[in-house]
């Protein structure tokens, strides 16, 4: 069965500086990888997505993520963190079954706090 | 065009009680999911619906859980009774391909007392 760990519940980082947020997957075949972002109130709102390619994916909001296969990882970036980045980010792998990620699996989350 | 809408957002029921949440997705999006986040874990999914028929609900946790999605619009999804584990936030996504990224609602925030 397919699992995502996000080892880090949370993450606290000044403003201005880079962020990664750590994402490691288990899954038998080629992964469909996902990061979403939660705001308070706010939806999921998906950042970026892979699913073939090139291994750097570029989201919205400045934020990118590379494929590692050797290292089953899917790690979110971002050079300059600004406050409003401060939210819940969730990792998350498809199925797979339909090329698109159907049934996704979640990651428990990573908290971020920018501070000032 | 508008995004999945979730009501409501916050229900307070007592144990027992019976809830009804309600999503609608974007117009014309053939599929629609629940996933549900118990506090502190992981978002998990509950079922999907194809319009009208549902595709795959294995991730209903019991039969005190009811979904619906009468005439391939909007759902809603039943609780009856709930029950003190049933408290989370309850999330519907929906996209227009079997297999494309879906669009995610807000939530409907949950607490059984």
């Amino acid at each position: 069965a397919q699992s995502v760990t996000q080892p880090d519940i949370h993450i606290t980082v000044s403003e201005g500086a880079s962020l990664e947020l750590r994402c490691n997957y288990s899954y038998g075949a080629t992964p469909y990888l996902f990061w979403y972002v939660q705001s308070p109130g706010q939806g999921l709102q998906l950042l970026l997505k892979y699913f073939s390619g090139d291994t750097l994916v570029q989201g919205i909001k400045g934020f990118e993520a590379e494929f590692k296969r050797s290292q089953s990882s899917f790690n979110l970036r971002k050079p300059s963190v600004h406050w409003s980045d401060a939210a819940e980010y969730f990792c998350a792998v498809g199925d797979g079954l339909t090329g698109g990620g159907n049934k996704l699996t979640f990651g428990t989350g990573t908290q971020l706090k920018v501070e000032l | 065009e508008a995004g999945v809408t979730q009501f409501p957002s916050h229900s307070v029921i007592e144990k027992g009680q019976t809830v009804t949440l309600r999503c609608d997705p974007i117009s014309g999006h053939d599929n629609l999911y629940w996933y549900r986040r118990v506090m502190g874990k992981e978002i998990k999914f509950l079922l999907h619906f194809v319009k009208e028929s549902k595709q795959d609900e294995s991730g209903m946790p019991n039969n005190r859980f009811l979904a619906e999605r009468t005439g391939g619009t909007y759902s809603t999804l039943k609780v009856q009774p709930a029950e003190l584990e049933d408290s989370g936030v309850y999330f519907c996504a929906s996209s227009q391909d079997f297999g494309s990224t879906y669009t995610f609602g807000s939530g409907t925030r949950l607490t059984v007392v």
